[in-house]
């Protein structure tokens, strides 16, 4: 059983660039949830996708928005990044029904630095 | 939205000794609790969880305490070892979207 594997691991952009992070959920998942953790912090949430549809979205500005694919893998797209976007962003998988909340398995993160 | 606590930021105990992280939560309808480890590096994993029917749930040297009423939650670890040794965030999940809420997290230092 493959688990959850993200994209790039490390990137270093600069502010007002766009940023595209990937994620392939683990097999049999179709729920994906996007994290970000900023240093000494908790992951906070960006918002889910379920079955390709968005499915609840946490306090993010619009420039944070993402897609979810047939094969359930998923995409987190940043526009006009901010200093403050710099984070590690966590991808997690589940398999989800509605209704029916379980265990969250991780991936390795992206760690994003904006310069 | 829900909004989880999590207390204290920083734990050094002896080995062997035992830890106690709590944490509160503001939804009265959230269900589902579950905790996290973070070693250094690594991603998060699912250590325990709870849902709301369920008052005390132990798995080895790990025991998880929910007050539904109260809103607080409690992570317990007795015989701590050094591998122990990491961040310990709790959570909580809001029904309406079941999505995993995060307390902001506690370093746990098991001192040899």
């Amino acid at each position: 059983e493959t688990g959850v594997t993200q994209s790039p691991t490390h990137l270093i952009k600069t502010r007002g660039q766009q940023v595209t992070l990937r994620c392939s959920s683990q097999s049999g998942h179709n729920t994906v949830s996007w994290y970000q953790q900023a240093l000494g912090q908790g992951p906070q949430f960006i918002f889910q996708y379920y079955r390709e549809e968005e499915n609840g979205r946490g306090n993010f500005p619009p420039r944070f928005s993402g897609l979810q694919f047939p094969n359930y893998s998923s995409e987190l797209n940043v526009n006009a990044l901010e200093l403050d976007d710099s984070a590690l962003y966590l991808c997690a998988s589940s398999p989800t029904d509605r209704g029916d909340t379980g265990e969250l398995f991780f991936g390795e993160g992206s760690r994003l630095t904006v310069l | 939205g829900e909004n989880v606590e999590q207390h204290p930021s920083t734990l050094s105990v002896q080995e062997g000794d035992s830890a106690v992280i709590k944490c509160t939560y503001s939804d009265s309808a959230s269900n589902y609790f579950p905790w996290y480890k973070q070693e250094l590096g690594k991603r998060p994993q699912l250590i325990i969880d709870i849902r709301s029917n369920v008052g005390e749930k132990k798995d080895q040297r790990i025991a998880v305490t929910l007050n539904k009423t109260a809103k607080h939650f409690s992570l317990h670890i007795t015989e701590t070892q050094p591998e122990d040794s990491a961040v310990y965030f709790c959570a909580a999940v809001e029904t309406s979207y079941d999505k995993v809420i995060f307390g902001p997290g506690t370093s746990l230092s098991v001192i040899p």
